[in-house]
């Protein structure tokens, strides 16, 4: 059964770098989703991508944050200069069509020092 | 705005005893109703949703629009049933269909 995968599974960061998440959706999905967990918190909606551009993004989603579809199989999450507050784990998902299930990897455990 | 609501953080049941994880809801739209699961070191399955109506694993809920409610309800807990248990909710307006999820409980069948 086809899966979402992520890479890395963890990364740690000094404060001020930027990262780099990466996730490949399932492959005949169109929808792609990034949502993220504080240690201890619930999971959060970030942002939504749909035909190559943003459908919805969260307050959390401010401008440190972006987001790229670079080829035809990768979904990035580029945070340009992390904070300590940035730490969490990182999640992906990708559904294939509206009102269809999404579809979550297994997550990108983010440390920021 | 998109609420859900798990009030328990930890439900300890033993095995055989029926399970029974509350989630309320806040959304002024129709929304759609998940459970997720997600087992230790596993990624978030997806457990159940309110369109489907079917019984996974045993597991049921039913869309309580009055109370506002889809509770997730098994009638004899097993041990592999132990887990952590999210309640999402989707709005069916807008493109983006995002997911609110609850803090999650986690549930532990102790033999």
């Amino acid at each position: 059964e086809p899966e979402v995968t992520q890479t890395p599974s963890h990364q740690v960061t000094q404060m001020g770098q930027e990262v780099i998440l990466r996730c490949v959706p399932i492959s005949n999905h169109l929808y792609f989703y990034w949502y993220r967990q504080i240690l201890g918190q619930k999971v959060e909606f970030l942002v939504s991508f749909y035909n190559n551009e943003i459908s919805e993004k969260s307050e959390i989603f401010d401008d440190q944050f972006s987001v790229e579809r670079p080829d035809g199989s990768n979904f990035t999450l580029k945070i340009r200069s992390t904070k300590l507050e940035d730490s969490a784990m990182y999640f992906c998902a990708s559904r294939q069509d509206s009102g269809e299930t999404q579809y979550f990897g297994p997550g990108t455990r983010l440390l920021v020092l | 705005a998109q609420r859900v609501t798990q009030p328990e953080k930890l439900l300890s049941v033993f095995k055989g005893a029926p399970v029974e994880l509350k989630c309320n809801y806040s959304y002024s739209g129709s929304p759609e109703l998940f459970w997720y699961v997600q087992y230790s070191r596993q990624r978030l399955q997806l457990l159940l949703r309110h369109i489907s109506r079917e019984s996974i694993k045993g597991f049921t809920a039913d869309l309580n629009k009055g109370e506002t409610s889809f509770h997730l309800k098994k009638p004899f807990a097993q041990e592999e049933d132990s887990a952590m248990y999210y309640c999402a909710l989707s709005g069916l307006t807008g493109g983006g269909n995002k997911l609110t999820f609850g803090t999650g409980t986690q549930l532990k069948v102790e033999l």
